[in-house]
């Protein structure tokens, strides 16, 4: 089957680093997306890993090993406003996307 | 801010009702999708359309249809409402090659009685 596994909560303190990780098994794998979503609003994209290594962003970096079939989203010098779910998405050959059912994640002063 | 808008943004109907949820761009994308999201689910994909009058169905269709008679609309019917389809749903959207880079409209929000 296909499947997106990712931690259902994290907490970290403000300042300091997080990493949110997701590991997959799928078919026809073109890449990895990470959203962020804070509550009641919409997704946003933060990035897109195609290809192997690490992609960065700012504050934010995702990382994508695909022999590993599993994938990162770094989060630097947390601030309170991160505090969001996060999910990670793979696109398959028909250029949909898979979302996993995301993490939440709690900054704390 | 991609300009997507999602109507009516709430909205209470009753079991067995038919129930239209409307997704207008501005942007001119061709790629249009429809998702629900429900507590402990990410985003589940209902339907999605690659063009003008050109569908498929997603992961839990079943229970919707769609439509897309211009560009910039996307139509997402409820025949028969069931208190199994209160959710919240979003509406999405992309170009072609671009496809991880989804733009999503605000929600909305139903509750089926």
């Amino acid at each position: 089957g296909q499947s997106l596994e990712q931690p259902s909560e994290v907490t970290a303190v403000e300042g300091a680093i997080v990493q949110i990780n997701c590991t997959y098994q799928t078919s026809g794998f073109y890449g990895l997306s990470w959203y962020q979503q804070h509550d009641g609003g919409a997704p946003t994209f933060l990035s897109y890993n195609a290809l192997d290594g690490l992609e960065e962003t700012g504050r934010f970096s995702s990382f994508l090993s695909r022999s590993d079939s599993y994938g990162y989203l770094l989060l630097q010098e947390l601030q309170m406003k991160d505090s969001a779910s996060y999910f990670c998405a793979w696109m398959d050959s028909s250029y949909k996307l898979i979302f996993g059912s995301g993490t939440r994640l709690l900054v704390r002063p | 801010d991609a300009g997507i808008t999602q109507s009516p943004r709430h909205k209470v109907t009753e079991t067995g009702t038919p129930v239209t949820l409307r997704c207008h761009q501005t942007e001119n994308h061709r790629y249009m999708y429809w998702y629900r999201q429900d507590p402990g689910h990410g985003l589940r994909l209902i339907h999605y359309s690659y063009g003008v009058k050109d569908t498929d169905k997603g992961e839990v269709s079943d229970g919707y249809s769609v439509s897309r008679s211009k560009t910039e609309d996307f139509l997402l019917t409820l025949e028969s409402a069931t208190s199994s389809q209160t959710s919240v749903y979003f509406c999405a959207i992309s170009d072609p090659g671009v496809g991880e880079t989804q733009y999503f409209g605000p929600g909305t929000r139903l509750l089926v009685l």
